[in-house]
């Protein structure tokens, strides 16, 4: 069984630009939320969708968003990148919202110069 | 909202020993506790989860104790081996999940 597949692995950007990440959740799994880590902040919530809906938001900017396909998959893109946005960006999926089991993809490292 | 306080932030053993991880949270709808253990160049891996109406529960050398009235839980981990070296995150969650800051288990050989 597939685990939960992030895409890209690594990719660096400079400031002002966008990124879009990508996040394929295990087979069956309706629910992707998304978590920022950082060495400062640990691991903070971005958002959850379920349904293709978002269910929860963290308090983040709003230059960060998402969405969810009809297959489950999901994106998340940040606009107009900070050098504050450096980070490992993770996403989990599980098979209900709310309070369930995430399992969590290897993550997409997000470097801002 | 809810906040989860984890300590300590670096922990060292030696091999065999035991280890323990603390965490408080604050938001008494919480019901649902999971243990996260995550190794360098991975994304966190559950390890052992307790829902609240269990106050212990136990998995070979993984022990996690839930105390609601105080609201905290603790990671047992006994017999450390070196495999066990790695970050652990506690995580508290009624609709979503809150992590702790981590802690940095180091165990020596």
């Amino acid at each position: 069984k597939a685990g939960v597949t992030q895409t890209p692995r690594y990719l660096i950007k400079t400031r002002g630009q966008q990124v879009t990440l990508s996040c394929s959740p295990i087979s069956g799994h309706r629910s992707v939320s998304w978590y920022q880590q950082t060495p400062g902040q640990g691991l903070q919530f971005l958002f959850e969708y379920f349904s293709e809906t978002q269910r929860n938001k963290g308090n983040f900017p709003g230059r960060f968003s998402g969405r969810q396909f009809s297959n489950s998959r999901s994106e998340m893109n940040v606009s107009t990148l900070e050098l504050g946005d450096s980070a490992l960006y993770l996403c989990a999926s599980s098979l209900q919202s709310g309070a369930n089991v995430l399992t969590f993809g290897a993550g997409s490292r997000l470097t801002v110069l | 909202g809810e906040n989860v306080e984890q300590h300590p932030s670096t922990l060292s053993v030696q091999e065999g020993d035991s280890a323990v991880i603390k965490c408080t949270y604050s938001d008494s709808a919480s019901n649902y506790f999971p243990w996260y253990k995550q190794e360098l160049g991975k994304g966190p891996q559950l390890i052992i989860d307790i829902r609240s109406n269990v106050g212990e529960k136990k998995d070979q050398r993984i022990a996690v104790t839930l105390n609601k009235t105080a609201k905290h839980f603790s990671l047992h981990i006994t017999e450390t081996q070196p495999e066990d070296s790695a970050v652990y995150f506690c995580a508290a969650s009624s609709m979503k999940l809150t992590f702790g800051q981590g802690t940095i288990l180091t165990v020596h050989p």
